[in-house]
């Protein structure tokens, strides 16, 4: 089955303590991106990746760290995470990052840092 | 700067009624596609419907239609007899080309409204 998949799903942490949220499709696609969703302010675009190696900032970077050492994964990382990163996250893939595509997305992360 | 607007935070409709969901944009980049999203209580987003910024036609998808109004810069989802399991949060998205790369893109969403069929 063609999907795009997330760990955990739900995540209670501390401040500062690192976490990483994995992120993994199995379409072969080029495109990979990450998503915060809070109230009132719908999806945000953290980090996007064109391919293998190749990442750029989105919307809402500060914060987070992401990587591209396989096509298929494309982790999440929180060097120190802060209260504000409470969030629901997720990961979303497509064929080449091309204007006309929809992405795919995974079933979301919920993170509550205290 | 670019930027999706929906201006309708939350709405009530009967069942059976046509419901318009409102979206407007701003982009100065001529080559973008404009998406509607469908995000249930479960917390999973459901592509529902594309339209491409060259498309001279709406598109279409089932129940769910799109108004596109190029110069207006508004992608309104029209959802026609609505149903109970339509209750959900609808997002608005447009996808461009970021200056500079040719495959390169950026996506934006806008903040939501949630729908509400009542019965």
């Amino acid at each position: 089955e063609a999907q795009v998949t997330q760990n955990p799903r739900y995540l209670i942490t501390v401040t500062g303590k690192k976490l990483t949220v994995t992120c993994s499709q199995n379409m072969n696609h080029e495109y990979m991106s990450w998503y915060r969703q809070d109230p009132g302010l719908g999806l945000r675009q953290i980090y996007y990746s064109m391919n293998v190696e190749v990442t750029d900032k989105g919307d809402v970077p500060e914060g987070y760290k992401v990587s591209r050492k396989e096509k298929r994964n494309f982790p999440l990382i929180l060097e120190s995470p802060s209260p504000n990163q409470t969030s629901l996250y997720f990961c979303a893939s497509s064929p080449q990052g091309l204007a006309q595509e929809t992405q795919y997305f995974g079933p979301g992360t919920r993170l509550l840092v205290l | 700067a670019q930027k999706i607007t929906q201006t309708q935070p939350g709405m009530f409709v009967q069942e059976k009624e046509a419901v318009t969901l409102d979206c407007t944009y701003d982009t100065s980049d001529p080559s973008y596609g404009l998406f509607w999203y469908k995000q249930p209580s479960s917390g999973e987003m459901i592509f529902l419907i594309y339209q491409g910024s060259y498309d001279q036609q709406n598109a279409t998808e089932g129940r769910y239609s799109l108004n596109f109004q190029k110069a207006r810069k508004s992608a309104n989802l029209v959802i026609s007899a609505s149903q109970l399991g339509d209750s959900a949060m609808y997002f608005c998205a447009m996808r461009e080309f970021r200056r500079g790369y040719s495959s390169a893109s950026k996506i934006i969403f806008g903040s939501g409204t949630r729908l509400s069929i009542r019965p």
